[in-house]
């Protein structure tokens, strides 16, 4: 139990293009969902924090407008990182709360971008 | 700001050896410490700590907490060569967000 899938896997894109990241749990739902960032040889950073049906808690320094969270199901929440450039190349990596213990986080394969 | 330490940074040993991690943490309205094991991709869950002194085991991993000095530490017993990965702590507050450390990369060679 408490599988979390992301799509895609990878993507390479154009510097100025828009770039959509899915992230489901696939046998539990969700009450909440965190988008995490991860430089190579760095740990994992968080961004935002997503909870369904409202709108997304971003850390100090992210930029909201850039990094757009929808969680519109408690199964589903996307990142879209728009008008990228290569600077936000980086593994995205999204995790879900199942709710039933407090700070248990399950981890979504992640999504390497690359933008050219 | 909550803050988790971690180290040593990397760390290189021979199967068979055993290995000690550490984790230090500074977390507002302290939950719970979880090891991760991250392997290229996204970390994999390993523990879940929320009291002192109570050693969680499994297979040749175990790990304590000590929530007196703020400190966990992760032990690997009989190392092989599919241990080796970065091994991430993360201490989660009242506000049910993780915050990580570095990792320690941990190498075992044959």
């Amino acid at each position: 139990g408490a599988v979390v899938s992301q799509h895609p896997s990878r993507v390479i894109c154009k510097s100025g293009t828009s770039v959509k990241i899915e992230c489901r749990s696939l046998d539990f739902q969700a009450t909440t969902m965190f988008w995490y960032r991860q430089f190579p040889k760095q740990s994992l950073m968080l961004m935002a924090t997503s909870n369904e049906g409202s709108k997304a808690t971003y850390e100090q320094g992210v930029e909201k407008d850039k990094f757009l969270i929808n969680h519109a199901s408690l199964t589903l929440s996307t990142l879209t990182v728009t008008s990228a450039h290569p600077e936000d190349s980086s593994f995205y990596i999204c995790s879900a709360r199942t709710g039933v213990t407090y700070n248990e986080q399950f981890f979504g394969p992640g999504t390497r971008l690359t933008v050219l | 700001e909550d803050k988790v330490v971690q180290s040593p940074l990397s760390l290189v040993v021979h199967e068979g050896d055993t290995v000690t991690l550490n984790c230090s943490y500074e977390v507002t309205n302290f939950r719970s410490l979880l090891w991760y094991k991250q392997e290229k991709k996204a970390p994999t869950f390993l523990f879940m700590l929320t009291s002192s002194g109570i050693e969680k085991k499994s297979g040749r991993l175990s790990s304590i907490l000590d929530k007196k000095e703020l400190f966990s530490i992760l032990n690997i017993t009989a190392t092989q060569t599919g241990d080796s990965a970065v091994y991430l702590c993360s201490s989660g507050g009242s506000n049910y967000k993780l915050t990580f450390g570095k990792g320690t990369l941990l190498t075992v060679n044959p």
